[in-house]
């Protein structure tokens, strides 16, 4: 089964600062990867997906990752942290076959500082 | 207008209650879902639904059953309520049932069984 890991689950950044999550998946065939984003009391929103059409994805907001199968990683960034950006981050991913059944990671939670 | 919509917000009730939360979404989606989101910010799939048909129905007690009265309503019933239901509940749509498809959220109810 597959399954993701989010290194950090809280990061701090300066206001200005580059923004890099982490994100590590596990799957025995390169899965579907998403990144979403939470604010405080609100759902999740999809940031970007990860569906193999280009390696590098960009995303809402200024975010984009890279799908490094090499490394099983599915990094997030953003060149330049904005006070907005402050939220819980969610890496998730999903099995190509059958229905949509995304798997969560814990969560890395961003702080941005003035 | 709220894409996905879940009511109520907050939720406080005794052990061995029983309690729905219901949910609608107003983007013509045919798949909704259930997710429950614990303490620790783990988020994990509950049910899927797919034009009012169950299509996932992942390791949960039988005391929660999911009813789709049709495309656009997805409710949660709960018997006999435990401590341990204590979670936000999210409800989700998406456009399709395929791995690879972006699901919007509702902004979560919060549950806690006192």
């Amino acid at each position: 089964a597959q399954s993701v890991t989010q290194l950090g689950s809280h990061v701090s950044v300066s206001e200005g600062a580059l923004v890099l999550l982490r994100c590590n998946y596990s799957s025995s065939v390169p899965p579907y990867l998403f990144w979403y984003v939470q604010y405080p009391n609100q759902g999740l929103q999809l940031l970007l997906k990860y569906t193999s059409a280009a390696t590098l994805v960009k995303g809402i907001n200024g975010f984009e990752a890279e799908f490094k199968k090499s490394e099983t990683s599915f990094h997030l960034t953003k060149p330049s942290a904005h006070m907005s950006d402050a939220a819980e981050y969610f890496c998730a991913v999903s099995d190509k076959r059958g229905y949509q059944k995304v798997t969560f990671g814990t969560g890395t939670k961003l702080q941005v500082i003035p | 207008d709220t894409a996905v919509s879940q009511t109520p917000k907050y939720l406080v009730t005794q052990m061995g209650n029983d309690k729905s939360i219901k949910c609608e979404q107003n983007l013509g989606h045919d798949t909704m879902y259930w997710y429950k989101q614990d303490s620790k910010k783990f988020l994990k799939i509950m049910f899927s639904y797919n034009n009012k048909e169950l299509i996932i129905n992942e390791t949960v007690p039988n005391r929660f059953s999911p009813k789709s009265p049709d495309k656009a309503h997805l409710n949660l019933h709960i018997n006999s309520l435990e401590l341990g239901d204590s979670a936000v509940y999210f409800c989700a749509s998406s456009q399709g049932s395929q791995p690879n498809t972006e699901a919007f959220f509702g902004q979560g109810t919060r549950l806690t069984v006192v």
